[in-house]
């Protein structure tokens, strides 16, 4: 079975500092990897995605993870935080098959801008 | 930009009454998923739907839940008999299928007194 494991469920960070936040998973098989961003009261948008394709990745608003099959980690990243970056970012996991399969999500974390 | 759209926004209904969420997809996805998210957890998927039949389901999903696509157009969760627990953010999403990603809809609260 698949599961995703997202460390800190809480991450505070100054504007224009590093943003660092923690995904590890675990698949029987080689995964599919998303992060997701939710603003409060919207839905899931999606930030990136990785396909086993290149494992550095780069998506949307300057977020960026890399896949390390070695450490089963995927930790989405972005240089400089922004006000607007304030919200849930969930993680999730698909075994590489068909599309019908459900995603499995962490936990997620709030990510805090202090001005 | 296409969107997956999700009616109502809010349904508020007594515990033991039938309610129907309703989802209209991107037009050319194939592959339908709902989840949910009880207040202060995670996403959890509830089951996906391609080609007019359920293709996985969740332990979640047990037989007080059906999904169908009756006009070709909708996708719809109905929940037979609510339960306090059925209280949350139910998510539907659309994929055009394969290592493609999922859209989601912006959700519809229900809550269950």
């Amino acid at each position: 079975a698949q599961s995703v494991t997202q460390l800190g469920s809480h991450v505070s960070v100054s504007e224009g500092a590093l943003v660092l936040l923690r995904c590890n998973y675990s698949s029987s098989v080689p995964p599919y990897l998303f992060w997701y961003v939710q603003y409060p009261n919207q839905g899931l948008q999606l930030l990136l995605k990785y396909t086993s394709a290149a494992t550095l990745v780069k998506g949307i608003n300057g977020f960026e993870a890399e896949f390390k099959k070695s450490e089963t980690s995927f930790h989405l990243t972005k240089p400089s935080a922004h006000m607007s970056d304030a919200a849930e970012y969930f993680c999730a996991v698909r075994d590489s098959g068909g599309g019908a399969d459900g995603l499995t999500f962490g936990k997620g974390t709030h990510l805090i801008i202090q001005p | 930009e296409p969107e997956v759209t999700q009616t109502p926004s809010h349904q508020v209904t007594q515990m033991g009454q039938e309610v129907i969420l309703r989802c209209v997809p991107i037009s050319n996805h194939l592959y339908f998923y709902w989840y949910r998210q009880i207040l202060g957890q995670k996403v959890e998927f509830l089951v996906s739907f391609y080609n007019n039949e359920i293709s996985e389901k969740s332990e979640i999903f047990d037989d007080q839940f059906s999904v169908e696509r009756p006009d070709g157009s909708n996708f719809t969760l109905k929940i037979r008999s609510t339960k306090l627990e059925d209280s949350a953010m139910y998510f539907c999403a659309t994929s055009s299928g394969g290592a493609r990603e999922q859209f989601f809809g912006p959700g519809t609260r229900l809550t269950v007194l």
